[in-house]
């Protein structure tokens, strides 16, 4: 149980173009979804929360334009890159919080993002 | 002073070792904390989770929070190379921010044959 999935697990795009991120909870509802970001050697960087049917609450320094984040459901979010650039090239990682204990949070395997 | 500190390591130890695993924080506010594991590329699994002081025990793995000294530590008995990856701890926090977690800087293990 407590399975999140992402997709897409890579992808490459030039600069200027804008990539879409989901996040699904597939054996449970999420109550709220976290959006991070992770470079090399580093540990996660939170980026965002986002509450199923609300406004996402961005991190100090993330851009809201920049990074725009739906949660449509309560097993769904999505994190949509706009008009990326080679310095937003990273690791997105979300996670789902909820099932049995409502404080845990379960992660998603990663999206790496590369912008030429 | 960071929120959460934890030694990054890199720690190298033989198969079947003991390992144990520190981070400390700073803000006593209500509190919980997790212990991810992270393999290269992957994102964090979760390994334990625990709210109170004292230790909770997994299988090969536990997880010990002491908080009159504010320490947390995670022990892998009889570790596996399997187990070389890097370990995350993070703390929990209520109020506002309820369900954001802090995380440590991670500490990369690497077990040996």
């Amino acid at each position: 149980g407590a399975v999140v999935s992402q997709h897409p697990s890579w992808v490459i795009c030039k600069s200027g173009t804008s990539v879409k991120i989901e996040c699904r909870s597939l054996d449970f509802q999420a109550t709220t979804m976290f959006w991070y970001r992770q470079f090399p050697k580093q540990s996660l960087m939170l980026m965002a929360t986002s509450n199923e049917g609300s406004k996402a609450t961005y991190e100090q320094g993330v851009e809201k334009d920049k990074f725009l984040i739906n949660h449509a459901s309560l097993t769904l979010s999505t994190l949509t890159v706009t008009s990326a650039h080679p310095e937003d090239s990273s690791f997105y990682i979300c996670s789902a919080r909820g099932g049995l204990v409502e404080e845990t949070q379960y992660f998603g395997p990663g999206t790496r993002l590369l912008v030429l | 002073q960071k929120e959460v500190e934890q030694d990054p390591g890199p720690l190298s130890v033989p198969e079947g070792a003991i390992v144990s695993l520190n981070c400390t924080y700073s803000n006593s506010a209500f509190q919980y904390f997790m212990w991810y594991r992270q393999y290269s590329r992957k994102g964090p699994e979760l390994l334990m989770y625990t709210y109170s002081s004292g230790n909770k025990e997994d299988g090969r793995f536990t997880a010990q929070v002491d908080k009159s000294s504010k320490y947390i530590s995670l022990f892998i008995r009889d570790s596996q190379p399997s187990d070389s990856a890097t370990y995350l701890c993070a703390k929990g926090a209520g109020g506002t921010s309820y369900g954001k977690l802090t995380f440590g800087q991670g500490t990369i293990l690497t077990v040996h044959p």
